[in-house]
């Protein structure tokens, strides 16, 4: 799989939009880019995928890089309860159901009230 | 919402015994993961298992790790003798074609 590059850590005000940044120079055609995010004492949890177009769902909005070698997670409003790791994550399959996730080291997002 | 559940949260259990960590997977999922996360470490994958069989392991799943998916609902991992270093959050995943995996919110494995 191929590897992902996000920074260790980012810290957001309340109510301000977050953009989290992910490289991914080496993806393939093939590849698409799932974040998923993991609150303190939680299992990992599903935010967005996509392959080559933006994206938005009710969580959050992903922008993708023309080139695709890179990706950007927004969340529109912070709140205290998006303080989680989040991974951006590629996979062969749509949805990634049906392959393991490789998971990284991710971004801590910190919220500040 | 449906929902992976797993059972036990919290599970203590001496070194070289067995132990058994289950995972009630959402009920039209076909594809079933087991990862774990060691305190302050990136979350690895363990095993996938889809159609009854084992799909793909990682270099962690060797012979002590076994799973079971032993009726139409749950989904099993044993550890047949524990070591220190199985101290972890095992975490279950479920999912279907085309979707996301679901996570469940893990059980913490305390090994003394």
């Amino acid at each position: 799989d191929a590897k992902t590059t996000q920074p260790n850590s980012m810290e957001s005000n309340e109510e301000e939009p977050v953009h989290l940044p992910c490289n991914h120079s080496t993806i393939s055609g093939t590849d698409y880019i799932h974040w998923y995010r993991q609150l303190p004492s939680q299992g990992p949890e599903y935010v967005i995928h996509g392959l080559t177009s933006n994206v938005n769902n009710r969580m959050a909005s992903l922008a993708i890089a023309e080139d695709r070698k890179s990706s950007t997670l927004i969340l529109h409003r912070a709140t205290l309860r998006d303080a989680a790791v989040y991974y951006c994550i590629l996979s062969m399959n749509y949805g990634g159901s049906q392959g393991n996730l490789i998971f990284g080291k991710g971004t801590k997002l910190s919220v500040k009230p | 919402e449906p929902e992976v559940t797993q059972t036990p949260s919290h599970q203590v259990t001496q070194m070289g015994q067995e132990v058994i960590l289950r995972c009630v997977p959402i009920s039209n999922h076909l594809y079933f993961y087991w990862y774990r996360q060691i305190l302050g470490q990136k979350v690895e994958f363990l095993v996938s298992f889809y159609n009854n069989e084992i799909s793909e392991k990682s270099e962690i799943f060797d012979d002590q790790f076994s799973v079971e998916r032993p009726d139409g609902s749950n989904f099993t991992l044993k550890i047949r003798s524990t070591k220190l270093e199985d101290s972890a959050m095992y975490f279950c995943a479920s999912g279907r074609d085309n979707q996301p995996q679901h996570f469940g919110d893990g059980t913490r494995l305390s090994i003394l």
